[in-house]
């Protein structure tokens, strides 16, 4: 198993344009998450899925920021529009059941400026 | 209720030292503690866990030990080498919903 696969590794993007980050989680994990890591805040947690079905999206900072799953091995995070405090990387996780053994991708670092 | 508070924020040890990471919580229904290791340029993989139904819990050099009534855990490395150099996350669950994870602690074991 590839694992979970995050693109892309870095991003830079000038303030005010669209972003999009990508997730293809392992296959047979029902449950997909993005996180937000940050020096100040640590991970955070922005939105989960489970069965492609967005469950809690409390975390999700503002309505800049919206997520899709639009099937089972593939998800999206989305910006529009960017602003230099997005700056973080962004993670997706996956697991089999809620809340054991997550499996990370190698993030999205991404730098508005 | 949600916060897991994680100490320190940083950590230098010397190389066969001890190193210790503590966490606190809140919420008394957190019923599932497990620890995250983060290497450089990577995402956060699972270390060791813990339930509370148990005080300790040891794989190789890294050992939970756990205190229900305190509401705390620590991660303990024993032994440790230059390769542990990482940043640590605690984290917890009540079971049903997603991990609430610490803010971690970078850890850097120097020879």
């Amino acid at each position: 198993d590839a694992g979970v696969i995050q693109s892309p590794r870095h991003e830079v993007t000038e303030m005010g344009q669209e972003v999009t980050l990508r997730c293809k989680p392992i296959s047979g994990h029902d449950y997909l998450f993005w996180y937000r890591q940050t020096m100040m805040r640590g991970l955070e947690l922005l939105i989960y899925f489970n069965n492609n079905v967005p469950i809690d999206d409390s975390g999700m900072p503002e309505d800049r920021f919206s997520a899709k799953m639009p099937n089972a091995s593939f998800s999206t995070l989305k910006i529009q529009p960017s602003e230099p405090r997005d700056s973080a990387v962004y993670f997706c996780a996956s697991s089999r059941q809620l809340p054991y053994g997550y499996t990370f991708g190698s993030g999205t670092r991404l730098t508005v400026v | 209720q949600q916060q897991v508070k994680q100490s320190p924020q940083s950590l230098i040890v010397q190389k066969g030292g001890i190193s210790i990471i503590n966490c606190a919580y809140e919420n008394t229904a957190f019923d599932y503690f497990p620890w995250y290791q983060q290497f450089p340029g990577k995402g956060p993989a699972l270390l060791i866990a813990i339930r509370p139904d148990v005080s300790e819990k040891k794989e190789g050099r890294f050992t939970i030990s756990f205190n229900k009534s305190a509401k705390q855990f620590s991660l303990h490395i024993m032994d440790s080498q230059p390769g542990d150099s990482a940043t640590y996350f605690c984290a917890a669950s009540p079971g049903n919903t997603p991990l609430v994870f610490g803010k971690g602690t970078r850890l850097s074991v120097i020879a």
